[in-house]
């Protein structure tokens, strides 16, 4: 089967680093894709990875290993605005994507 | 700027009455799709359509049915809701072609079911 797992909740503090795994298992694989989505909002894309290793995008960087089936997104210097849920989803064989249900992420002053 | 339009931004409905999301796209993406979000929950494709190709999620309830009269409008149609529907509907595009694949998502429907 399909599946897509990552944590439901995380916390953290403001000016912090964050790092959110998710591990994957999809029929194919097409890429890995990361979004935003701030409560009762849509989801907006962060990144994609099809190939291992870091892509870096300002403060957001994205991870993957594709013999391991996991990716990583890391936050760096977190500001209040980024409290919100980040959804891992893997792209199939047939280029549909697979959603995790979201990392809910908290952060503190 | 190019967009993805969806309308209304809340729909509230009784249960058991017709209603009609709208979406609609300045993109000329060849991609629609439409999925349902529970709170907490990751998005669940219904269907998509690849230009006038429609695909039904196997278990896409019979509930739920779309049309894609030309390539910038979609809609989807809930024949009788029930309280079980309630929920938000994204709708999202795609080119198609080339990678990365990025699907582009409109602000969503909140359907509300009384």
């Amino acid at each position: 089967g399909q599946n897509i797992d990552q944590p439901t909740e995380m916390t953290a503090t403001e000016g912090a680093i964050v790092q959110i795994n998710c591990t994957y298992q999809t029929s194919g694989f097409n890429g890995l894709f990361w979004y935003q989505q701030h409560a009762g909002e849509a989801p907006t894309f962060l990144s994609y990875n099809v190939l291992d290793g870091l892509e870096e995008k300002g403060r957001f960087s994205s991870f993957l290993s594709r013999s391991k089936g996991y990716s990583y997104l890391l936050l760096k210097e977190l500001q209040m605005k980024d409290s919100a849920s980040y959804l891992c989803a893997g792209m199939d064989s047939n280029y549909q994507l697979i959603w995790g249900a979201g990392t809910k992420l908290i952060i503190k002053p | 700027d190019a967009m993805v339009i969806q309308n209304p931004r809340y729909q509230v409905t009784q249960f058991g009455k017709p209603v009609t999301l709208s979406c609609s796209q300045t993109l000329n993406h060849n991609v629609m799709y439409w999925y349902q979000q529970k709170s907490s929950q990751a998005p669940k494709l219904l269907f998509h359509y690849y230009d006038k190709d429609f695909n039904n999620e196997a278990d896409t309830p019979d509930n739920f049915q779309s049309r894609r009269p030309n390539t910038s409008f979609c809609f989807l149609d809930i024949r009788s809701p029930g309280l079980g529907d309630a929920a938000m509907y994204l709708c999202a595009t795609s080119s198609g072609t080339g990678h990365p694949y990025e699907q582009y998502f409109g602000p969503g429907t909140r359907l509300t079911v009384t």
